[in-house]
C-alpha cells in the first residue's frame, strides 16, 4: 500500500516555463488536494477535488490549473512558472473532505523557479 | 473565513523539558486534528478530537480539546530530540457541510541538548 505518490520530488524551472506535478493514491479515497507550503506561511490550500470530475478552487489558486479524471489521480499543472512559484508543494488526500480519519499526505515537491 | 491561529510560532526547550502549543479558532469547530511535520519531511496525521472537553494522550503527548470547542492544545512531557518538528492543528467549522480543514501556522520545536 504506497499511499500517496508525489512526482517528481525536486525540480528546478526557467521562468515562464509549464509543468505538472503528479499525484497518486492507492487508498480509494475520494478527497484529493494540493498545498504550498513557505516558511512561515503554513499549508495554503491551492485547488481540492471531492470526487472524479468535480474540482474546486482553495486559498491560492491563481497560476494553478488541476483536473480530476479518475479517483486515483490528481496532478497539479503550473501554467506559466513565476519565481513566486518555488514552494513546496505537498498533495493529501482523505476518504471525504472533512478527514474522519486524518489527511494522507505525499512527500512533496521542492520547486525551484528560477 | 475561518481562520485557526497557532501560538508560538517557535519554542525552543532544553531537552526534558515540556512543551505545550496553543491552537484557537475564530469558529467553533467540529473537530480538530493535529499533525507533525519533521525537517524536511511531511505532515503526518497524529490524532482527531471530536467531543467538548476531550482528552487523548499518546505515550508522552497530551491532545485537550476546549469546552466550547474554539481552541485545542497539544502538550509534550519531557521532550526528546525525536520530537523536533512543527505541529500543525487543522479544524474544520461546526455545521461546515462541505468545508475541509483550515491548518493552523504551525509551532516549530527546536530541542537544545
Amino acid at each position: 500500500n504506497a499511499g500517496v505518490t508525489q512526482t517528481p520530488k525536486f525540480q528546478v524551472l526557467k521562468t515562464g516555463q509549464s509543468m505538472t506535478l503528479q499525484c497518486a493514491q492507492d487508498m480509494n479515497h475520494e478527497y484529493m488536494s494540493w498545498y504550498r507550503q513557505d516558511p512561515g506561511m503554513g499549508l495554503r490550500l491551492i485547488h481540492y477535488s471531492v470526487g472524479a470530475g468535480i474540482t474546486d478552487q482553495g486559498e491560492v489558486p491563481n497560476g494553478y490549473n488541476v483536473s480530476r479524471s479518475t479517483t486515483e489521480d490528481f496532478p497539479l499543472r503550473l501554467l506559466s512558472a513565476a519565481p513566486s512559484q518555488t514552494s513546496v508543494y505537498f498533495c493529501a488526500s482523505s476518504y471525504d473532505i472533512r478527514g474522519v480519519n486524518g489527511y494522507t499526505f505525499g512527500s512533496g515537491t521542492r520547486l525551484t523557479v528560477v | 473565513g475561518q481562520q485557526v491561529m497557532q501560538i508560538p510560532q517557535y519554542q525552543h526547550v532544553q531537552e526534558g523539558e515540556d512543551f505545550t502549543t496553543y491552537c484557537n479558532s475564530s469558529t467553533t469547530l467540529s473537530n480538530i486534528q493535529w499533525y507533525k511535520q519533521r525537517p524536511g519531511g511531511h505532515p503526518v496525521f497524529l490524532i482527531q478530537l471530536v467531543k467538548s472537553g476531550e482528552v487523548k494522550k499518546q505515550k508522552r503527548l497530551t491532545f485537550q480539546f476546549g469546552e466550547a470547542k474554539k481552541n485545542s492544545s497539544l502538550h509534550i512531557t519531557a521532550t526528546q530530540t525525536t520530537d523536533v518538528g512543527t505541529y500543525f492543528c487543522a479544524g474544520r467549522r461546526s455545521g461546515g457541510g462541505a468545508d475541509g480543514l483550515t491548518f493552523g501556522k504551525g509551532t516549530h520545536l527546536i530541542i537544545q541538548p
